[in-house]
């Protein structure tokens, strides 16, 4: 059965610096997400891209974040210069069409020092 | 601002019993609705999905919605430990691509 993937599963780095979390969604999916969850939190809505663009995004999403899809399979989420309380989960998330629910993957745990 | 409301729990039942979990939100604009369940260190998997009011029944789960009273429920049939975990409830408006999910409801199915 198809599934999203995430890659790397944990990344550490230093406050400041840049991160890249990669995705590759279900084949045939057009909508595309981006979550996060703090631990013991829940699962906050950060970004959707549809048709090669940002269809809507939440206060969260501000400035230091960036999406692309570079090409026909990847999905990534940038952070430009990382801060503390950004330490979560991240998740990314494909839907098929306008029905039905959204696909999570494994996600990606991001540790910010 | 657009809430989702479950509580937090726990839920406990036992093996076989029905586990009845339930989910309010705010924005009546709402059309979908959709139910996960999140293993602890693990990302939300996805159960089922409800548009309309009434019951929807998939194997164990029965999803139940009242947009009348802005209410949705998850009934989970012959409950297994297996099906302890914490269950997401995620709400959509039909204009926005946005989910908006709750805490989540944690079920502890005792053997």
């Amino acid at each position: 059965e198809p599934e999203v993937t995430q890659t790397p599963s944990h990344q550490v780095t230093q406050m400041g610096q840049e991160v890249i979390l990669r995705c590759v969604p279900i084949s045939n999916h057009l909508y595309f997400y981006w979550y996060r969850q703090i631990l013991g939190q829940k699962v906050e809505f950060l970004v959707s891209f549809y048709n090669n663009e940002i269809s809507e995004k939440s206060e969260i999403f501000d400035d230091q974040f960036s999406v692309e899809r570079p090409d026909g399979s990847n999905f990534t989420l940038k952070i430009r210069s990382t801060k503390l309380e950004d330490s979560a989960m991240y998740f990314c998330a494909s839907r098929k069409g306008t029905g039905g629910g959204q696909y999570f993957g494994p996600g990606t745990r991001l540790t910010v020092t | 601002q657009k809430e989702v409301e479950q509580n937090s729990g726990p839920l406990s039942v036992p093996e076989g019993a029905i586990a009845s979990l339930n989910c309010t939100y705010s924005d009546r604009g709402s059309q979908s609705f959709f139910w996960y369940r999140q293993y602890s260190g693990k990302s939300p998997e996805l159960i089922m999905f409800i548009y309309s009011n009434g019951d929807k029944e998939d194997g164990r789960f029965t999803a139940q919605l009242n947009k009348a009273s802005q209410y949705v429920s998850l009934l989970i049939r012959d409950s297994q430990p297996s099906d302890s975990a914490t269950y997401l409830c995620a709400v959509s408006n039909s204009g926005t691509y946005k989910y908006i999910f709750g805490t989540g409801t944690r079920l502890k199915v005792l053997a």
